[in-house]
């Protein structure tokens, strides 16, 4: 079963406005990553948050962890049309392995 | 720099013709390598990953079979394909636990059974 789920599973928002996607996780975990995939292409690693952090930003990314709750959300700022992609969260628990969930599609409407 | 390749982009096999898609990792040494497959529109489901080679993890029985002839060479394969095998294929690579826990991946390989 997978790790991590996200929510929503899509998401349409204007040029401009943020979006925030969660993810929700069911075992201990190392770290939790966030990754991003345009149509057709291999995806990308945006940025990872250890499991003792509560809160990371990287440009116009904030992505928050709580670990008594399982959850993590990623928050995109002053969204653009070319932030249109699919969002993963992926979980760590320390081994060969990195559990990624069914994503969030976010498409920006300019 | 690291630098992953895939290939063929992308393929249109009949069922039951053999498969042989290849990945390379350039610019590291020693990489834990993943195969994954992508169903349209859906997440990542972890198929094989190796530590080392000739060291070979298998995930979910089923029609494919995985290979690391080389370090830095990781091949995935199937004697017969199925109509169920379409799907986008992704090849990834990192460091073992404790040096980088982030996954880099290839361009991906668009696989359609026919």
């Amino acid at each position: 079963s997978q790790q991590g789920e996200e929510d929503p599973q899509a998401l349409s928002i204007q040029e401009g406005e943020n979006a925030t996607m969660n993810c929700s996780y069911k075992t201990s975990i190392n770290n939790l990553q966030w990754y991003r995939q345009n149509s057709g292409r291999g995806l990308v690693h945006l940025i990872l948050i250890r499991s003792n952090e509560r809160e990371k930003h990287s440009g116009r990314l904030r992505v928050t962890l709580d670990t008594s709750k399982k959850s993590s959300s990623l928050l995109i700022t002053a969204s653009r049309a070319a932030d249109t992609a699919s969002y993963f969260c992926a979980t760590d628990t320390g081994g060969f392995k990195t559990i990624f969930g069914a994503g969030t599609r976010l498409f920006v409407k300019a | 720099s690291q630098t992953i390749h895939q290939w063929p982009a992308t393929l249109v096999q009949p069922v039951g013709s053999p498969l042989s898609l290849e990945c390379t990792v350039e610019g590291t040494s020693n990489p834990n390598l993943y195969w994954y497959r992508q169903a349209a529109g859906r997440g990542l489901q972890l198929l094989f990953y190796s530590v080392g080679i000739g060291q070979i993890s298998s995930e979910v029985p089923q029609n494919l079979s995985a290979s690391r002839p080389q370090d830095r060479q990781f091949i995935l394969s199937s004697k017969k394909l199925l109509l169920s095998d379409s799907g986008f294929y992704l090849c990834a690579w990192r460091g073992g636990p404790g040096i980088t826990d982030t996954q880099y991946f290839g361009p991906g390989t668009r696989l359609t059974v026919l």
